[in-house]
Parts: structure tokens; C-alpha cells; sequence
């Protein structure tokens, strides 16, 4: 079965600062991955998404994250996090056929002046 | 039209009470997902409907029942809950073939549940 593991509950940042949030998911085959963003009360916007090809992709705000199959990660980062920033960033993986889609525990993102 | 809506956006019901949610999409998507999400905690799978047909149910309990009449449209039936039901009700909706059936789901804003 597959499962994703987001090691950070909770981070903080000051805003300019540069952003890494950690993911770590577990499929036999070659996974299909995203990050989502949550901000309260609100729905799940995508943010970026794999699926083969180049393992540096790019997604909307200025974020990035880079597909390492050695290490089973799917590491989320910005160079300059601004305030609107400040959410609930989920990883997500899916199964061949992309017909589940599942999610790790979350990571909690403060931004602080 | 590149949006999943969601209505209610709110919703409290008694334990007695029958209601329904409802998921609309424009985009020509085939398959249609309902999750639940918990307080701080991830989305959770509920049920997959592709080219409207039921493909997964994640051992749902009967009280919820969902309905995908066309295409545009999932409901969700909601009959006898509890309290412990109450959450944010996520539908999401993807293609389901060619090229496209690589992109990502696409959510809605959600239902918030409250069950009193």
C-alpha cells in the first residue's frame, strides 16, 4: 500500500527567508506525486505535481520541488517565503492508474515577521 | 470553467435529520471523489466514482450515500449521524483519460459539517 510521511508538524519561518518542507513516500512502483496547499477552512489548492520526465519541477507561487527516487522524496522548497504563505502544505502520492490519491499528515507553516 | 463548487458551504444538522451535499464540475471530468477531513488532520478517501459508476467505497458506514446522476454532478446523502461525522467534506474531480488523466485533482472549497 502506498503512504507518505511528512516528518515536520510544524515550522516556522521568518518571511525572505527560504523554505524546505520534507516528504517521504512509500510505493513499489514509480509514484505519482503532489503537494497541496490548505489554508483554513478552505479546500486544497494544488501547488505542483510528478509524474516522470525531469525530477525538478516547477509549480504556481515560486514553488519548487525535486523527485529523488534513491531517497524516496519529494521535497517541497521556495527561495523567499512571503507571508500569504502561511498554511497547511500537504504531500500527496497516487497510485498507477491515479485513482487514489493519498495523503501524509501535514505540515503546518508560520511565517514570522 | 476550471472550478469544482461545493454547496452548502455550511451545514448543521441533528442526528435525525436528512440532508444532502452537492459537488458540481464543468470540466468534462469522469472521475469524482469524495473525502472527509478532520480537524487538523489529511483528507481522507470516502468514495470514487468514474464515468459515474461507484469504483471505490473505503468501508464507508451506510449513513453516508453518495449518487453521481451525470457526469457535472456527486451528491452526497447524509441520514442518522453522529456527532463524530462532523468534518470538512472535500469532492474533488479529475479526467479520466488521455494526457489529461495526468493532471491533478482538482478540490473543492468543501462542506463544513457540524452534527449536533
Amino acid at each position: 500500500a502506498q503512504s507518505v510521511t511528512q516528518p515536520d508538524i510544524h515550522i516556522t519561518v521568518s518571511e525572505g527567508a527560504s523554505l524546505e518542507l520534507r516528504c517521504n513516500y512509500s510505493y513499489g512502483a514509480t509514484p505519482y506525486l503532489f503537494w497541496y496547499v490548505q489554508s483554513p477552512g478552505q479546500g486544497l489548492q494544488l501547488l505542483l505535481k510528478y509524474f516522470s520526465g525531469d525530477t525538478l519541477v516547477q509549480g504556481i507561487k515560486g514553488f519548487e520541488a525535486e523527485f529523488k527516487r534513491s531517497q524516496s522524496s519529494f521535497n517541497l522548497r521556495k527561495p523567499s517565503v512571503h507571508w500569504s504563505d502561511a498554511a497547511e502544505y500537504f504531500c500527496a502520492v497516487s497510485n498507477f492508474g491515479n485513482e487514489k490519491l493519498t495523503f501524509g499528515t501535514g505540515t503546518r507553516l508560520t511565517i514570522i515577521p | 470553467d476550471t472550478e469544482v463548487t461545493q454547496t452548502p458551504k455550511h451545514l448543521v444538522m441533528g442526528m435525525t435529520n436528512k440532508k444532502s451535499l452537492k459537488c458540481e464540475q464543468h470540466m468534462g471530468h469522469r472521475a469524482m471523489y469524495w473525502y472527509k477531513q478532520k480537524a487538523k488532520k489529511p483528507p481522507e478517501l470516502m468514495f470514487v466514482y468514474s464515468y459515474e459508476k461507484l469504483s471505490i467505497n473505503e468501508s464507508v458506514p451506510s449513513r453516508f450515500s453518495p449518487e453521481c446522476p451525470n457526469s457535472s454532478l456527486l451528491n452526497l446523502h447524509l441520514h442518522a449521524l453522529q456527532p463524530e461525522d462532523s468534518a470538512l467534506y472535500l469532492c474533488a474531480s479529475r479526467p479520466r483519460q488521455g494526457i489529461t488523466a495526468n493532471y491533478g485533482y482538482t478540490f473543492g472549497s468543501g462542506t463544513r459539517l457540524t452534527v449536533v
